[in-house]
């Protein structure tokens, strides 16, 4: 069974850091495309970034790119996200997400996800 | 990047109704739509992708259609378990956008 279970967030002051993981299970972590999806409160879905399954490809939203870094382990079926200088707009849940198969895809499972709550 | 838009934003329905959302593309995106449904406090599931692909576990009533830049998800009998929030996504290209959302609602 496939399992994507989050973990990492929190309150954090603005200008704080966090790093958010991802426990990965059920399924070759390395063959697949990762990727963060963060949901304001009350609001919809936003996607944050995609690393492909060797780490050869990383992409951002434009709202987070220079603060934001997205790694993965493929040893430790672990996926990673490290946030810096956050604001009020990070408050937010975020998931963890698969790509369905290895080329251009959609999110087939995600996590639970975590909060990650900005605030002073 | 690519603005997806959704319509409606809210729909009110009755149990056993047939509901269509619309989702638009600010460009095209070939079949590069999935659409997932979001019940509040859990994670969005993967209802339709490659724009009219049922994803496997998904009831039979969850059609979808369109390419190109308009498509569309039916829902063609409610289910009380039906009632949630609908999202569009495109995987044409990166940033990956989705729609704002239509909110199903029971009347």
């Amino acid at each position: 069974e496939v399992q994507l279970v989050e973990s990492g967030g929190g309150l954090v002051k603005p200008g704080g850091s966090l790093r958010l993981s991802c426990a990965a299970s059920g399924f070759t972590f390395s063959s697949f495309t990762m990727n963060w999806v963060r949901q304001a409160p009350g609001k919809g879905l936003e996607w944050v970034s995609s690393i492909s399954s060797s780490s050869s490809y990383i992409y951002y939203a434009d709202s987070v790119k220079g603060r934001f870094t997205i790694s993965r382990d493929n040893a430790k079926n672990s996926l990673y996200l490290q946030m810096n200088s956050l604001g009020a707009e990070d408050t937010a849940v975020y998931y963890c997400a698969r790509d369905r198969t290895t080329v251009d895809s959609p999110f087939d499972y995600w996590g639970q996800g975590t909060l990650v709550t900005v605030s002073s | 990047a690519i603005r997806m838009t959704q319509s409606p934003s809210s729909l009110s329905a009755s149990t056993g109704d047939r509901v269509t959302i619309t989702c638009r593309a600010s460009q095209g995106i070939s079949s590069y739509l999935a659409w997932y449904q979001q019940k509040p406090g859990k994670a969005p599931k993967l209802l339709i992708y490659a724009a009219s692909t049922l994803q496997s576990g998904v009831p039979s009533r969850f059609s979808g259609s369109g390419s190109g830049t308009d498509f569309s998800l039916t829902i063609s009998c409610l289910q009380s378990e039906d009632f949630a929030t609908y999202y569009c996504q495109q995987y044409y290209s990166y940033p990956r956008t989705f729609g704002q959302g239509t909110k199903l609602a029971i009347k």
